[in-house]
């Protein structure tokens, strides 16, 4: 079974509806990050979190929201999606100890196109 | 704030032939680290190999190595002996040593030609 898994793995949906991307890990790291991918600018980050408690925003935090309700999980959500946030979604994890040198695991991607 | 600029959008490269993909950064940092993550079609973000920039031994995995030059803020990745699984974009990626935030570059697209 994948360490990191991610659902959908695609969808389409149309403007001003909401969405959740959800992800999961097996890994019991307790970091965890979500980035979309973009033809030409590579990965960006969009939120982040060290911990249940902690959440963070990226590069990229305008229309989205996340949670983390659990430290396996962490969804995003695009409360009124729009067609310039078509794109591929990860999420990825990495654990803080010291011999981890931090190395994020990603999941499969989710392909989200908004109509 | 950190920068990482890969100025070849695109390269190809004949079967069993080798190749040097182009990485630059920009930091203020003197601990960090710089990854080449393979993305193949499958999509899947695949860590092909990591450098820390205290050490100045040049990270190997198999046909793959890095040219870490860390004055000149640069981290090329060559692929000796290409082969066709070795087709996909590549990303190279950034990360201060006490920080968890993935800086990458725009991308690589990768073709091997048989």
């Amino acid at each position: 079974d994948a360490d990191v898994t991610q659902t959908p793995r695609n969808r389409i949906t149309k403007t001003g509806k909401r969405i959740m991307l959800e992800c999961s890990q097996t890994k019991g790291h307790d970091r965890m990050y979500w980035y979309r991918q973009d033809p030409g600018l590579g990965l960006r980050l969009i939120y982040y979190s060290f911990d249940v408690k902690d959440i963070n925003k990226g590069e990229i935090s305008d229309g989205y929201s996340v949670s983390r309700q659990a430290q396996a999980k962490f969804s995003l959500s695009l409360e009124s999606a729009i067609p310039n946030q078509t794109a591929l979604y990860f999420c990825a994890t990495s654990d803080s100890g010291p011999r981890s040198h931090n190395e994020q695991f990603f999941g499969p991607g989710t392909r989200l196109t908004v109509l | 704030a950190q920068t990482v600029t890969q100025s070849q959008p695109e390269m190809s490269v004949q079967e069993a032939e080798t190749v040097t993909l182009s990485c630059t950064y920009d930091t203020s940092e003197s601990d960090y680290y710089l990854f080449w993550y393979k993305q193949p079609p499958s999509r899947q973000m695949i860590l092909v190999i990591r450098q820390e920039a205290y050490k100045q031994q040049n990270a190997t995995e198999n046909r793959f190595s890095v040219n870490f030059q860390k004055a000149a803020k640069s981290f090329s990745l060559k692929i000796s002996d290409s082969q066709l699984g070795d087709a996909a974009m590549y990303f190279c990626a950034y990360r201060r040593a006490s920080g968890s935030r993935l800086t990458f570059g725009e991308g690589t697209q990768l073709t091997v030609n048989p």
